[in-house]
């Protein structure tokens, strides 16, 4: 089945506990990216990937890493979390990023909340 | 950079009855705009989308409307149903150094009351 998966789904921790959520896409997808979802504010992208080795910044990028050394994983780093990372986090893929423009498959979604 | 305006944050209405949606975006350039719907619990879903060179898309009871000149697009459900409750995204996207930068609005919850 074509899916994007993301772990873990839940995670509290605390403040300063380095924490990785790990998302994989099996669709040979080339663009991934990361959001954070809080209320009222919608979505918003914090990093994104063209292809192995390519990461750039979204509009959202403070306190947060990634990186892509494999085509189907795109973890997300948080060194030294804090509370305002708080939030539902979706990770997603899609096919031929760019001009493509193609449909964006998200993962369903880790909560992560920093005490 | 781009910037999504979504009205209204929350939307009631009668099953059978028709929702709109509306959203302005900042940025001449976007050219690519889709419409996610999220259920509760669940990850978002592309439920239509729209791309600059066309001013109308239908699929069904959803469509969704592109006004180039005055920057908004909006989403149009009619005769709806209780499975049409959730909450909608629009979203405006554009290459950036060939990337694919999708900036979302900040969500519109549906309630269709029986």
């Amino acid at each position: 089945e074509a899916q994007v998966t993301q772990n873990p789904r839940y995670l509290i921790t605390v403040t300063g506990k380095k924490l990785t959520v790990t998302c994989s896409q099996n669709m040979n997808h080339e663009y991934m990216s990361w959001y954070r979802q809080d209320p009222g504010l919608g979505l918003r992208q914090i990093y994104y990937s063209m292809n192995v080795e390519v990461t750039d910044k979204g509009d959202v990028p403070e306190g947060y890493k990634v990186s892509r050394k494999e085509k189907r994983n795109f973890p997300l780093i948080l060194e030294s979390p804090s509370p305002n990372q708080t939030s539902l986090y979706f990770c997603a893929s899609s096919l031929l990023g760019g001009r493509s423009y193609n449909e964006q498959f998200f993962g369903p979604g880790t909560r992560l909340t920093v005490l | 950079g781009e910037n999504v305006e979504q009205h209204p944050s929350t939307l009631s209405v009668q099953e059978g009855d028709s929702a709109v949606i509306k959203c302005t975006y900042s940025d001449s350039a976007s050219n690519y705009f889709p419409w996610y719907k999220q259920e509760l619990g669940k990850r978002p879903q592309l439920i239509i989308d729209i791309r600059s060179n066309v001013g109308e898309k239908k699929d069904q009871r959803i469509a969704v409307t592109l006004n180039k000149t005055a920057k908004h697009f909006s989403l149009h459900i009619t005769e709806t149903q209780p499975e049409d409750s959730a909450v909608y995204f629009c979203a405006a996207s554009w290459g950036y150094q060939g990337a694919q930068k999708l900036v979302f609005g900040q969500g519109t919850r549906l309630t269709i009351n029986p």
